[in-house]
């Protein structure tokens, strides 16, 4: 969909470790962003990005870090996954009047 | 920080019964858009609003957008089984391009 694909799908890891999720597009475009989605609280928006080397932080950034080192590439950084970090994970594009495109997600389970 | 919220977070209709969900903020928005995510899919933008009091329609869905900026509606009529899924507004305001997302709306529909 618009060229935008996340990786993994899913992933399931230890308390503790660091964890890095993946999201890549294929359309140059310059606003990128990281929501995560849970029951009950509908999509959060983590970290976004603005350009490369511009990133700032969204209303649940704790525990979170992103980096943004190509315009194609958005990586999000659990740095010690907890089980409240357990979630579904969106990456999405801004695409001005036809609003965000999103990833397929990435499920990740903190066990 | 904004707040939108929407109504109800679940409705089960019969097939062929109109459905409503209201979308309310608590500041004053650029434009709001409309998405909606089938089980285990990811958010699809529908449509975006700017103007005040401005109603467009996509086949047998209106949406509307409020005199004042602050809320809106998207009324599905004769629902049909391809309109399951959550229905999301999301406001946009500030910088960036940033959305905040409503907590969704829950669509079952049976025959």
């Amino acid at each position: 969909d618009a060229g935008i694909t996340q990786s993994p799908r899913h992933k399931v890891t230890e308390t503790g470790t660091p964890v890095t999720l993946r999201c890549h597009q294929t359309e140059n475009h310059r606003y990128m962003y990281w929501y995560r989605q849970d029951p009950g609280h509908g999509l959060r928006l983590i970290h976004y990005s603005y350009g490369v080397k511009d990133t700032d932080k969204g209303e649940v950034s704790d525990g979170y870090s992103v980096s943004r080192s190509k315009t194609e590439d958005f990586l999000l950084t659990l740095e010690s996954a907890t089980s409240s970090q357990t979630s579904v994970y969106f990456c999405a594009i801004s695409r001005t009047e036809h609003g965000y495109t999103f990833g397929s997600g990435t499920r990740l389970t903190v066990v | 920080g904004q707040q939108v919220m929407q109504i109800p977070q679940y409705q089960h209709v019969q097939e062929g019964e109109d459905f409503t969900t209201y979308c309310n903020s608590s500041t004053t928005l650029s434009n709001i858009q409309w998405y909606k995510q089938r089980p285990g899919g990811h958010p699809v933008f529908l449509i975006q609003l700017v103007k005040s009091g401005e109603v467009k329609k996509q086949k047998r869905l209106t949406f509307q957008f409020g005199e004042a900026k602050k809320n809106s509606s998207l009324h599905i009529t004769a629902t049909q089984t391809t309109d399951v899924g959550t229905y999301f507004c999301a406001g946009l305001t500030g910088t960036a391009s940033k959305l905040t997302f409503g907590t969704g709306t829950r669509l079952q529909v049976t025959l």
